[in-house]
């Protein structure tokens, strides 16, 4: 059974702070990670996908993946309150499939 | 931008009734999903369709069934509505090239059964 794995949380950072969201995968085939952000009540919103080992960054936000060691990692650099959300860290398998962690919630305090 | 629409926010449905939850998406996408999320089980699949009246079925399809007669709508139906189906329903759809397109969802569906 292909998993994707993530800490629960709530993960609490200060205002101004870097956030670090983990991810483990257990296939060693699988190729593309996605990041989504979900806040209270909304549906999941992408944020970054990463299908090459090393950093990827977009503004605030920079994912990494490590295949040899099978995780994926999302940072958020200057985190704001605004960024309180779970965070969804999914594998895009070689099908149709997409496999999601539980999620990481991360609150942002002021 | 994609745009997925999902036709009801909130549902209150009776145990028993036939509940049917509609999706339609705007970007010609083939692949289309049905998920639902409860509280520390994350998001599971409940069915998906790569084509028009194709269908296959994900991880928890028992108590559901999913029409797709046209490519850009996709409905799941809950033949008889339980209360443990109580939850919130999720759409998305997502293009080809299927390994490195996101999935794009929908605002979502609570639905309630009583």
């Amino acid at each position: 059974q292909k998993e994707v794995e993530q800490n629960s949380g709530p993960l609490s950072v200060p205002e101004g702070a870097i956030a670090s969201l983990n991810c483990t995968y257990s296939d060693r085939g699988s190729q593309s990670f996605f990041w989504y952000r979900q806040y209270s009540g909304k549906s999941p919103e992408l944020i970054m996908f990463i299908y090459s080992n090393g950093d990827k960054e977009d503004g605030r936000f920079t994912a990494q993946l490590n295949k040899a060691s099978q995780y994926v990692s999302l940072l958020i650099r200057d985190s704001q309150p605004s960024d309180s959300a779970t965070y969804l860290c999914a594998e895009h398998t070689g099908g149709f499939k997409t496999i999601f962690g539980a999620g990481t919630r991360l609150f942002v305090k002021a | 931008d994609v745009k997925v629409t999902q036709s009801s926010r909130y549902l209150v449905k009776r145990t028993g009734e036939k509940v049917f939850l509609e999706c339609v998406q705007d970007m010609d996408h083939e692949n289309m999903f049905w998920y639902r999320q409860d509280p520390g089980l994350g998001l599971r699949l409940i069915y998906f369709s790569y084509d028009v009246k194709m269908k296959e079925k994900g991880d928890i399809p028992e108590g559901y069934s999913v029409s797709r007669e046209k490519k850009e709508r996709f409905s799941l139906i809950l033949e008889s509505a339980s209360t443990n189906q109580t939850s919130m329903y999720l759409c998305a759809s997502r293009g080809t090239g299927t390994g490195r397109s996101p999935l794009h969802f929908g605002n979502g569906t609570r639905l309630t059964v009583t």
